[in-house]
């Protein structure tokens, strides 16, 4: 149980456009899901938090209009890159909650996002 | 105060060794502390978790121990097998389900 997936799992795009992740609980709903970025060799930093129905709540530092986070339904959240650079090449990881108050958080497999 | 500071940085153990990582805060809200595998190029993976009320917990070969009062825990590996080799991280919960990840740990164990 409490599985999560991710799609793609790794993208390469051109510079100036956009890419859209998503993320999806597979065996349960998923009030929260929040997502995370990690470079290589460092630790996952937390980029937001999202609830299903409501806007995005974005950490201090993360631009909020270049990273578009949507979470239409309990068993899907997406994340677009709007108008990607290379600094943004990054591994991109979702994760859920599978219940309100709940502690445990399980993390989906991760998309490598490329910028050329 | 959200700083979670891991170490060591990495560590090589032999096959059947015990691999130890620390884990300090400073924060007295935080109310969860899970531990997390990571394979390179994959996600996370929850390995085990305690919460401040509890002193040890044990699943399998994976240990935590909690130290409030000195705001540290560890997770002890026993038994550590080359397939074990991964990166770990410690977590802290607060502020209702936020995350703050330790910088984590490179483990290496050799045959």
């Amino acid at each position: 149980g409490a599985v999560v997936s991710q799609h793609p799992s790794r993208v390469i795009c051109k510079s100036g456009t956009s890419v859209k992740i998503e993320c999806r609980s597979l065996d349960f709903q998923a009030t929260t899901m929040f997502w995370y970025r990690q470079f290589p060799k460092q630790s996952l930093m937390l980029m937001a938090t999202s609830n299903e129905g409501s806007k995005a709540t974005y950490e201090q530092g993360v631009e909020k209009d270049k990273f578009l986070i949507n979470h239409a339904s309990l068993t899907l959240s997406t994340l677009t890159v709007t108008s990607a650079h290379p600094e943004d090449s990054s591994f991109y990881i979702c994760s859920a909650r599978d219940r309100q108050g709940a502690r445990e958080q399980y993390f989906g497999p991760g998309t490598r996002l490329t910028v050329t | 105060q959200q700083q979670v500071k891991q170490s060591p940085q990495s560590l090589i153990v032999q096959k059947g060794g015990i691999s130890i990582i620390n884990c300090a805060y400073e924060n007295t809200a935080f109310d969860y502390f899970p531990w997390y595998q990571q394979f390179p190029g994959k996600g996370p993976a929850l390995l085990i978790a305690i919460r401040p009320d509890v002193s040890e917990k044990k699943e399998g070969r994976f240990t935590i121990s909690f130290n409030k009062s000195a705001k540290q825990f560890s997770l002890h590996i026993m038994d550590s097998q080359p397939g074990d080799s991964a990166t770990y991280f410690c977590a802290a919960n607060y502020q209702g389900g936020k995350l703050i990840f330790g910088q984590g740990t490179e483990l290496s164990v050799k045959p």
